[in-house]
């Protein structure tokens, strides 16, 4: 089916470990982000790309990286894990990022 | 700086019931603002989009509408069912230059018992 998948489902880390997270969508989205929701924070943007090879940051960008060398793909990486970074991550993907948006089924990233 | 504020956080109704949620937002210079709908442990799923311009939304039961002026939009749903049960999320566009950062409210939590 056409969509946004994201792995793992669930992860746990410990402090200072690094891990990606994958996330591609198939329906030929230009646009691609990233958020973290946490209780009572709502959701809140990391990183975004408006195309591959191009990224900026969104309202928590440290401790994360992104790169897009592709349409389909806009992994993220954790570069040393740490327990404010526990949340839940989804990916998002939409044609222009101004609506019509597709979210992945999210990420439960617990560190320890 | 867009603030987005929804109310109420929890709505528990019995099936049947007309209801209405609430999304306020600070900065009435919206370019739009969507409505998703969040399932437990999973993503989210558009609902409705209101162009700046518009002033209602209908799809099936669902009905948006939009006043720019007092920062307001109301979700109404019709004759709910518990199919219905899900977190209901509001977003705009952060209009300092980048209408492709959205900020969120944080949802209304609704429970719809048989």
């Amino acid at each position: 089916n056409a969509g946004v998948t994201q792995t793992p489902k669930f992860q746990v880390l410990k402090t200072g470990q690094s891990m990606t997270l994958q996330c591609a969508q198939d329906m030929n989205h230009e646009y691609m982000s990233w958020y973290r929701q946490d209780p009572g924070m709502g959701l809140r943007l990391i990183h975004y790309s408006v195309g591959a090879g191009i990224t900026d940051q969104g309202e928590v960008p440290n401790g994360y990286n992104v790169s897009r060398s592709t349409t389909e793909d806009f992994p993220l990486r954790l570069l040393s894990a740490a327990p404010s970074q526990t949340s839940v991550y989804f990916c998002a993907s939409s044609l222009t990022g101004v609506y019509g948006y597709t979210f992945g089924s999210g990420t439960r990233l617990t560190v320890v | 700086k867009q603030e987005v504020t929804q109310i109420p956080a929890a709505l528990s109704v019995p099936e049947g019931e007309n209801l209405v949620l609430n999304c306020s937002f600070t900065d009435s210079a919206i370019y739009n603002l969507q409505w998703f709908r969040q399932d437990p442990g999973k993503g989210l799923t558009s609902l409705l989009l209101i162009q700046s311009s518009q002033r209602e939304q209908t799809s099936g039961r669902l009905n948006a509408s939009l006043d720019k002026s007092s920062g307001r939009s109301t979700l109404y749903i019709a004759a709910s069912q518990p199919g219905d049960s899900a977190t209901y999320l509001c977003a705009v566009p952060n209009n300092a230059g980048n209408n492709r950062k959205l900020i969120w409210g944080l949802g209304t939590s609704l429970a719809v018992n048989p």
